[in-house]
């Protein structure tokens, strides 16, 4: 049963355009959720959280949108640029229960074309 | 440049050998995990050591080991593998607890069991 589900495998976007990449989870304890950056032979890096009690947060380019009811999450990088070029991970965690498993999409992997 | 560090980046071993993974982090971190990460898949939790004791072990073969050493030093184990082991094998530290804080991940070690 995948709690974490990234649909969409890949996104093309036009360099200065907005990317935005959705990830939709089935738990309703999940209350902590981060987004990851891969870059091939590297480590995934974090980029941004956002806890259950907000539904918005920012950091620079990077937006993450939370909608609890449709148990949806989005990232939006704007404006995109071609070093975005990554497999991008979203995670959540169900974070009251004493720092539960961190469960991971699949990863969609976004091309940002110059 | 990664605060979480992992040796070797590559390793190729035979099925019959026995080797070991490092993986050292100076931020403090009181948890820390491997992860196994097979091409265009998310990572897999494989052990979570908090505090020095291994707390969660996912039921991973026992060919692969554990050890913490102290808190800034964790090393992988490895013994009579299969090919079906070779990935990409991640480090991770976290200030507190998986779901709490997030993950720091090294740049990995490519393992390739012949």
């Amino acid at each position: 049963d995948q709690q974490v589900k990234q649909n969409s495998p890949s996104l093309s976007v036009q360099e200065g355009r907005i990317s935005i990449l959705n990830c939709d989870y089935t738990n309703s304890m999940f209350d902590y959720f981060l987004w990851y950056k891969k870059y091939p032979a590297e480590g995934p890096t974090f980029l941004i959280s956002i806890s259950s009690i907000k539904d918005k947060n920012e950091d620079g380019r990077f937006t993450v949108f939370l909608n609890k009811s449709a148990k949806h999450l989005s990232l939006h990088i704007v404006p995109s640029q071609p070093g975005d070029s990554a497999v991008y991970f979203c995670a959540a965690s169900a974070r009251g229960n004493q720092g539960g498993k961190l469960i991971f999409g699949q990863g969609t992997e976004l091309s940002v074309k110059p | 440049d990664t605060e979480v560090t992992q040796t070797p980046k590559h390793l190729v071993m035979g099925m019959t050998n026995k080797k070991s993974l490092k993986c050292e982090q100076h931020m403090g971190h009181r948890a820390m995990y491997w992860y196994k990460q097979k091409a265009k898949k998310p990572p897999e939790l494989m052990f979570v050591y908090s505090y020095e004791k291994l707390s969660i072990n996912e039921s991973v073969p026992s060919r692969f080991s554990p050890e913490c050493p102290n808190s800034s030093l964790l090393n992988l184990h490895l013994h009579a593998l299969q090919p079906e082991d070779s990935a990409l094998y991640l480090c991770a530290s976290s200030q507190e607890g998986q779901g709490i804080s997030p993950l720091h991940f090294g740049n990995g070690t490519r393992l390739t069991v012949t």
